[in-house]
Protein backbone atom coordinates (compact mmCIF):
# COMPACT_ATOMS: atom_id res chain seq x y z
CA UNK A 1 0.00 0.00 0.00
CA UNK A 2 1.25 3.57 -1.06
CA UNK A 3 1.74 5.92 1.57
CA UNK A 4 1.24 9.99 1.92
CA UNK A 5 3.23 11.17 -1.01
CA UNK A 6 4.42 14.53 -1.04
CA UNK A 7 5.74 17.11 -3.49
CA UNK A 8 8.09 18.50 -3.80
CA UNK A 9 10.66 17.41 -1.58
CA UNK A 10 12.55 20.20 -1.41
CA UNK A 11 12.00 23.83 -2.53
CA UNK A 12 13.80 26.86 -2.53
CA UNK A 13 12.17 30.55 -3.53
CA UNK A 14 13.15 34.33 -3.14
CA UNK A 15 10.89 35.74 -0.07
CA UNK A 16 7.91 37.39 -1.80
CA UNK A 17 7.38 34.70 -3.64
CA UNK A 18 4.43 32.10 -4.19
CA UNK A 19 5.20 28.62 -3.20
CA UNK A 20 2.53 25.44 -3.28
CA UNK A 21 2.65 22.54 -1.79
CA UNK A 22 0.57 19.44 -2.85
CA UNK A 23 0.09 15.72 -0.65
CA UNK A 24 -2.05 13.31 -2.16
CA UNK A 25 -3.18 11.15 1.20
CA UNK A 26 -3.07 7.36 1.22
CA UNK A 27 -6.02 5.78 -0.29
CA UNK A 28 -9.51 6.17 1.77
CA UNK A 29 -8.29 7.97 4.79
CA UNK A 30 -10.92 10.72 4.60
CA UNK A 31 -8.96 12.84 7.32
CA UNK A 32 -5.85 14.87 5.48
CA UNK A 33 -3.67 17.49 7.97
CA UNK A 34 -1.08 19.81 7.27
CA UNK A 35 1.58 20.29 9.81
CA UNK A 36 4.21 22.77 10.24
CA UNK A 37 7.69 21.71 11.82
CA UNK A 38 10.49 24.60 12.12
CA UNK A 39 13.90 23.22 12.44
CA UNK A 40 14.52 20.90 16.31
CA UNK A 41 10.94 21.73 17.05
CA UNK A 42 7.91 18.94 16.78
CA UNK A 43 5.23 19.32 14.25
CA UNK A 44 2.41 21.75 14.53
CA UNK A 45 -1.14 21.23 13.09
CA UNK A 46 -1.98 24.07 10.72
CA UNK A 47 -5.34 22.64 9.43
CA UNK A 48 -7.08 19.38 9.34
CA UNK A 49 -10.07 18.20 6.35
CA UNK A 50 -12.73 16.00 6.70
CA UNK A 51 -13.12 15.18 3.01
CA UNK A 52 -13.60 18.32 1.32
CA UNK A 53 -14.64 20.70 4.89
CA UNK A 54 -11.99 22.58 6.70
CA UNK A 55 -13.04 21.08 10.13
CA UNK A 56 -10.27 22.75 11.94
CA UNK A 57 -8.24 25.85 10.40
CA UNK A 58 -7.50 27.75 13.67
CA UNK A 59 -3.85 27.45 13.27
CA UNK A 60 -3.68 28.25 9.66
CA UNK A 61 -2.27 32.11 9.01
CA UNK A 62 -5.16 32.87 6.57
CA UNK A 63 -3.21 36.18 5.54
CA UNK A 64 -0.96 34.02 3.86
CA UNK A 65 -1.38 30.74 3.89
CA UNK A 66 -4.99 29.05 2.03
CA UNK A 67 -5.23 25.62 2.00
CA UNK A 68 -7.47 23.26 -0.79
CA UNK A 69 -8.83 20.01 -0.80
CA UNK A 70 -11.13 19.28 -4.32
CA UNK A 71 -12.97 16.67 -4.23
CA UNK A 72 -12.03 14.95 -0.77
CA UNK A 73 -8.83 13.77 -2.28
CA UNK A 74 -5.36 15.48 -3.02
CA UNK A 75 -4.53 18.69 -0.73
CA UNK A 76 -3.16 21.64 -1.97
CA UNK A 77 -1.40 23.99 0.81
CA UNK A 78 -0.22 27.82 -0.65
CA UNK A 79 1.59 30.64 0.81
CA UNK A 80 2.01 33.73 -0.94
CA UNK A 81 3.84 35.56 -0.51
CA UNK A 82 6.34 33.60 1.35
CA UNK A 83 8.34 35.39 4.16
CA UNK A 84 11.65 34.17 5.31
CA UNK A 85 10.16 33.05 8.74
CA UNK A 86 8.10 30.27 6.42
CA UNK A 87 11.12 28.64 5.98
CA UNK A 88 10.35 24.75 7.59
CA UNK A 89 9.38 21.59 6.47
CA UNK A 90 5.84 20.83 5.43
CA UNK A 91 4.44 17.42 6.88
CA UNK A 92 1.24 16.24 5.19
CA UNK A 93 -0.74 13.01 7.20
CA UNK A 94 -3.77 10.92 6.57
CA UNK A 95 -5.72 9.19 8.84
CA UNK A 96 -9.15 7.31 8.73
CA UNK A 97 -12.56 8.84 9.60
CA UNK A 98 -12.51 9.50 12.92
CA UNK A 99 -9.29 11.78 14.78
CA UNK A 100 -8.32 8.50 16.85
CA UNK A 101 -7.37 6.47 14.23
CA UNK A 102 -3.25 6.63 13.57
CA UNK A 103 -2.39 9.25 11.20
CA UNK A 104 0.49 8.56 8.34
CA UNK A 105 2.79 10.94 7.82
CA UNK A 106 4.53 11.56 4.34
CA UNK A 107 7.90 12.79 4.14
CA UNK A 108 7.38 16.55 4.56
CA UNK A 109 8.36 19.64 1.82
CA UNK A 110 11.35 21.04 3.00
CA UNK A 111 11.17 25.11 2.01
CA UNK A 112 14.01 27.49 2.12
CA UNK A 113 13.09 31.32 1.82
CA UNK A 114 16.03 33.47 0.68
CA UNK B 1 -4.04 24.31 26.65
CA UNK B 2 -2.58 21.16 26.46
CA UNK B 3 2.01 21.39 27.02
CA UNK B 4 4.15 18.60 26.20
CA UNK B 5 7.64 18.65 26.92
CA UNK B 6 10.41 16.43 26.69
CA UNK B 7 13.58 17.67 29.06
CA UNK B 8 16.27 15.86 26.80
CA UNK B 9 17.67 16.93 23.12
CA UNK B 10 19.95 14.26 23.01
CA UNK B 11 20.69 10.82 24.06
CA UNK B 12 22.76 8.16 22.82
CA UNK B 13 23.06 4.56 23.72
CA UNK B 14 25.28 1.99 23.16
CA UNK B 15 23.45 -0.89 20.83
CA UNK B 16 21.94 -3.80 22.22
CA UNK B 17 21.46 -1.64 25.32
CA UNK B 18 18.26 -0.31 27.16
CA UNK B 19 17.56 3.73 26.98
CA UNK B 20 14.82 5.67 28.36
CA UNK B 21 13.41 8.69 27.02
CA UNK B 22 11.35 11.33 29.08
CA UNK B 23 8.27 13.29 28.60
CA UNK B 24 5.69 15.29 30.55
CA UNK B 25 2.87 16.72 29.57
CA UNK B 26 0.07 18.74 31.09
CA UNK B 27 -3.39 19.01 30.81
CA UNK B 28 -7.32 18.94 32.46
CA UNK B 29 -8.28 16.73 30.48
CA UNK B 30 -9.34 13.01 31.82
CA UNK B 31 -9.76 11.44 28.91
CA UNK B 32 -6.54 11.40 26.08
CA UNK B 33 -4.24 9.53 24.02
CA UNK B 34 -0.03 9.64 24.18
CA UNK B 35 2.08 8.67 21.48
CA UNK B 36 5.70 8.39 20.85
CA UNK B 37 6.45 9.08 17.08
CA UNK B 38 9.77 8.42 15.48
CA UNK B 39 11.55 10.16 12.74
CA UNK B 40 14.09 9.25 11.04
CA UNK B 41 17.07 11.67 9.24
CA UNK B 42 14.65 10.99 6.20
CA UNK B 43 11.73 12.95 7.87
CA UNK B 44 9.06 10.15 7.38
CA UNK B 45 7.15 10.43 10.93
CA UNK B 46 6.25 6.93 11.93
CA UNK B 47 4.30 5.99 15.02
CA UNK B 48 6.06 3.94 17.93
CA UNK B 49 3.14 3.29 20.23
CA UNK B 50 0.13 4.61 21.84
CA UNK B 51 -1.65 4.42 24.99
CA UNK B 52 -4.86 5.38 25.87
CA UNK B 53 -5.54 7.21 29.04
CA UNK B 54 -8.16 5.09 30.82
CA UNK B 55 -6.18 2.02 30.55
CA UNK B 56 -4.09 1.63 34.00
CA UNK B 57 -1.42 -1.05 31.54
CA UNK B 58 1.63 0.15 29.85
CA UNK B 59 1.78 -0.32 26.40
CA UNK B 60 4.27 -2.39 24.46
CA UNK B 61 5.31 -3.04 21.36
CA UNK B 62 8.16 -5.32 20.86
CA UNK B 63 11.31 -3.61 22.26
CA UNK B 64 9.28 -0.50 23.21
CA UNK B 65 7.60 -0.24 26.29
CA UNK B 66 6.02 3.03 27.74
CA UNK B 67 6.11 3.99 31.49
CA UNK B 68 3.06 6.09 31.84
CA UNK B 69 2.20 7.38 34.97
CA UNK B 70 -1.26 9.54 35.16
CA UNK B 71 -1.49 11.05 38.42
CA UNK B 72 2.49 12.43 37.76
CA UNK B 73 1.48 13.32 34.14
CA UNK B 74 4.53 11.38 32.33
CA UNK B 75 4.89 9.25 29.77
CA UNK B 76 8.30 7.32 28.90
CA UNK B 77 9.58 5.63 26.33
CA UNK B 78 11.70 2.29 26.61
CA UNK B 79 13.91 1.09 23.93
CA UNK B 80 15.34 -2.71 24.84
CA UNK B 81 17.80 -4.24 22.67
CA UNK B 82 18.54 -1.06 21.06
CA UNK B 83 19.50 -1.01 17.49
CA UNK B 84 21.06 1.03 14.78
CA UNK B 85 18.18 1.77 13.09
CA UNK B 86 16.74 3.21 16.11
CA UNK B 87 18.97 6.32 15.43
CA UNK B 88 16.23 9.02 15.17
CA UNK B 89 14.19 11.79 16.64
CA UNK B 90 11.79 11.15 18.98
CA UNK B 91 8.51 13.07 19.55
CA UNK B 92 6.18 11.96 22.39
CA UNK B 93 2.66 14.17 21.88
CA UNK B 94 -0.74 14.18 23.29
CA UNK B 95 -4.66 14.04 21.70
CA UNK B 96 -7.38 14.89 23.46
CA UNK B 97 -10.04 12.58 23.56
CA UNK B 98 -13.92 12.57 23.12
CA UNK B 99 -16.27 15.55 21.55
CA UNK B 100 -14.68 18.28 20.46
CA UNK B 101 -11.58 16.23 19.75
CA UNK B 102 -10.52 17.63 16.11
CA UNK B 103 -7.50 14.94 15.76
CA UNK B 104 -5.01 17.46 16.73
CA UNK B 105 -1.35 16.38 17.64
CA UNK B 106 0.60 18.04 20.58
CA UNK B 107 3.99 17.41 20.12
CA UNK B 108 6.81 17.70 22.48
CA UNK B 109 9.91 19.41 21.17
CA UNK B 110 11.56 15.76 20.29
CA UNK B 111 14.92 13.85 21.54
CA UNK B 112 17.35 12.80 19.02
CA UNK B 113 18.47 9.30 19.79
CA UNK B 114 21.82 7.89 18.85
CA UNK B 115 22.63 4.44 18.54
CA UNK B 116 26.58 3.64 18.24
CA UNK B 117 27.45 0.23 17.02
Amino acid sequence: EAGVVQSPRYKIIEKKQPVAFWCNPISGHNTLYWYLQNLGQGPELLIRYENEEAVDDSQLPKDRFSAERLKGVDSTLKIQPAELGDSAVYLCASSLRGSYNEQFFGPGTRLTVL
Amino acid sequence: AQTVTQSQPEMSVQEAETVTLSCTYDTSENNYYLFWYKQPPSRQMILVIRQEAYKQQNATENRFSVNFQKAAKSFSLKISDSQLGDTAMYFCAFMKHGSGNTGKLIFGQGTTLQVKP
